[in-house]
């Protein structure tokens, strides 16, 4: 009955590997998030969907790409992974122009070596 | 850019104290101001939110206070306990994009017996 899940938890890859992260939520959301938190603990915002279409796509580098099949997964794909990619991964959920308040997953901490 | 500031990296209180939590920031005003916790290893979780037109809002031992002329938020624990130690966020939304949230890098409390 997880509300916001992910997988993998841990994530240990090799420089310039392919991989990806997944997440869905049960909670009836409209809007999925992915944000990256940094060594320094800063929690920044990558890409969100509302209803299946990106409406936020920060500046990230284009070897991120997000991909929502539906409403309750949104998916993140990583190519040609950097030594700096190495963090954790947050997706998030919430129902906009309703509650506003966002759920949080519990986080894919990712290694590059 | 949206620039968000919480007043410490760490806070140290005695169990039974008040914790005061600062959040400032400057450019824009936010449509809505949020607070969550996160815990070592976790997500964050969503704790309060207050409206720009709101002064203050309350749940149990937590008060948040807004102030948008001095573009400052402070985030109350009343009567701390050790199991309330964990990092505080604080984050704003505009209101312009679709659930955007600007996140400061949080402060780390710790309640000690």
């Amino acid at each position: 009955d997880t509300a916001v899940s992910q997988t993998p938890k841990y994530l240990v890859t090799q420089m310039g590997n392919d991989k990806s992260i997944k997440c869905e939520q049960n909670l009836g959301h409209d809007t999925m998030y992915w944000y990256k938190q940094d060594s320094k603990k800063f929690l920044k915002i990558m890409f969100s969907y509302n209803n299946k279409e990106l409406i936020i796509n920060e500046t990230v580098p284009n070897r991120f790409s997000p991909k929502s099949p539906d409403k309750a997964h949104l998916n993140l794909h990583i190519n040609s992974l950097e030594l700096g990619d190495s963090a954790v991964y947050f997706c998030a959920s919430s129902q906009v122009r309703d509650t506003y308040e966002q759920y949080f997953g519990p986080g894919t901490r990712l290694t590059v070596t | 850019s949206q620039k968000i500031e919480q007043n410490s990296e760490a806070l140290n209180i005695q169990e039974g104290k008040t914790a005061t939590l600062t959040c400032n920031y400057t450019n824009y005003s936010p449509a809505y101001l949020q607070w969550y916790r996160q815990d070592p290893g976790r997500g964050p979780v969503f704790l309060l939110l207050i409206r720009e037109n709101e002064k203050e809002k309350r749940k149990e031992r937590l008060k948040v206070t807004f102030d948008t002329t001095l573009k400052q938020s402070l985030f109350h624990i009343t009567a701390s306990q050790p199991a309330d130690s964990a990092t505080y966020l604080c984050a704003l939304d505009r209101g312009s994009t679709l659930g955007r949230l600007y996140f400061g890098r949080g402060t780390q409390l710790t309640v000690w017996p």
